[in-house]
């Protein structure tokens, strides 16, 4: 199975802040990465797709880049609605796999 | 508009047995293939199973946790999913999603149920 690592595994930041979260796979996954977001008691949200395609809807303050085993998430100033877990998860083969998850906190 | 809706959770006494559904509405659910993803209390997202549309035989896949014990299953005359759980264990208590597997190619699940509680006691 394709390890997926979250760093970090927690994170404080303020509104207005950049954001960066790192995603790494245990071996190469294309660009078959997905981004969710979840907040307490919902179910996740999907914020991107395929590594860097933002889903329809996503506010394009939220961005992806990488390929290969390296990936980013980046939100570019933090809103209030964005503080919540965000996890990754490879798509490349099964089964499909989650990144431990990364906190975001105020 | 997409939606799932899951149903059927709720405590079980260990070795016994609970049947999930997950009705589906707003996209043409035979298309897609469809997972279950569940979640413990307090911990992160784990992938229980999938199955694949008509086109790909309704094949069905498991994570090693649940193969055996678990079975996935779809009626698209109905547009419903159905997560068969047996034998369940301590360790099966979570919340349990459906989640629409989007078929562009990239398999991202783009549409998530709201989630049903599963309870296993000893």
């Amino acid at each position: 199975d394709i390890q997926m690592t979250q760093s970090p595994s927690s994170l404080s930041a303020s509104v207005g802040d950049r954001v960066t979260i790192t995603c790494r796979a245990s071996q190469s996954i294309s660009n078959y990465l997905n981004w969710y977001q979840q907040k307490p008691g919902k179910a996740p949200k999907l914020l991107i797709y395929a590594a860097s395609s933002l889903q329809r809807g996503v506010p394009s303050r939220f961005s992806g880049s990488g390929s290969g085993t390296d990936f980013t998430l980046t939100i570019s100033s933090l809103q209030p609605e964005d503080f919540a877990t965000y996890y990754c998860q490879q798509s490349y083969s099964s089964p499909p796999t989650f990144g431990q998850g990364t906190k975001l906190e105020i | 508009d997409v939606q799932l809706v899951e149903s059927g959770g709720g405590l079980v006494q260990t070795g016994g047995s609970l049947r999930l559904s997950c009705a589906a509405s707003g996209f043409t659910f035979s298309d897609h293939y469809m997972d279950w993803v569940r979640q413990a209390p307090g911990k992160g997202l784990e992938w229980v199973g999938r199955t694949r549309d008509k086109a790909d035989s309704y094949t069905a896949e498991y994570a090693a946790s649940v193969k055996g014990r678990f079975t996935i299953s779809r009626d698209d005359s109905k547009d419903s999913l159905y997560l068969q759980m047996n034998s369940l264990k301590t360790e099966d208590t979570a919340v349990y999603y459906c989640a629409r597997v989007n078929n562009s190619g990239w398999y991202s699940r783009d549409y998530w149920g709201q989630g049903t509680l599963v309870t296993v006691s000893s």
